[in-house]
């Protein structure tokens, strides 16, 4: 079975610019977890999602960030204008519930802002 | 006072002998408690979850709980050098709630 799915794997990108990521998860799973890795700050929650709706999202920086999840298999996160302190790996993660359940991670999109 | 603290290291164990990682948190009714593995440039992956006190044994992993003093930790017997990584501890405070994620601890295994 096909794991979680990012795209793109890399992202190099100039200030200012639009940066979506993309993210499939685990096929009947139901959770969806964005996170965000630094070396300074470590893994972070950004948002997450239970059955397509959003549940928490204290952890999204500013109003730069949004994220949406327009059905079970899709999720985006997106970066508008991106800035060079945005540069981090992104991580996507999905489980069978919200609760008790592993998360399983995806291969992450490592982002660079110049 | 970070919710989930773990020592940085990094910490050095020779092969073969055991590794013994730490991790307290802050939340008195956490309910659920795991150990992440992540190698470098890679993702997460989940070793180890427990959720009641006392130890929890895998293969060459016990992750061992203890409420009362709010620690958690993992013990790697016959480390192999393919066990340096870092290893995250992760806390979910309630049944419903998000986990959060320590710093990490780097752990090598020399030959």
């Amino acid at each position: 079975d096909a794991g979680v799915i990012q795209s793109p794997r890399h992202e190099v990108t100039e200030m200012g610019q639009e940066v979506t990521l993309r993210c499939k998860p685990i096929s009947g799973h139901n959770s969806l977890f964005w996170y965000r890795q630094t070396m300074m700050r470590g893994l972070e929650l950004l948002i997450y999602f239970n059955n397509n709706v959003p549940i928490d999202d204290s952890g999204m920086p500013e109003d730069r960030f949004s994220a949406k999840m327009p059905n079970a298999s899709f999720s985006t996160l997106k970066i508008q204008p991106s800035e060079p302190r945005d540069s981090a790996v992104y991580f996507c993660a999905s489980s069978l519930g919200v609760s008790y359940n592993e998360q399983f991670f995806g291969p992450g999109t490592r982002l660079t802002v110049l | 006072q970070k919710e989930v603290e773990q020592n940085s290291g990094p910490l050095s164990v020779p092969e073969g002998a055991i590794a013994s990682l730490n991790c307290t948190y802050s939340d008195r009714v956490s309910q659920s408690f795991f150990w992440y593995r992540q190698y470098s440039g890679k993702s997460p992956e989940l070793i180890m979850s427990i959720y009641s006190n006392g130890d929890k044994e895998d293969g060459r992993f016990t992750a061992q709980l203890n409420k009362a003093s709010q620690y958690v930790s993992l013990l790697i017997r016959d480390s192999q050098p393919s066990d340096s990584a870092t290893y995250l501890c992760a806390v979910r405070p309630s049944s419903a709630s998000k986990i959060i994620f320590g710093s990490g601890t780097r752990l090598s295994i020399r030959p």
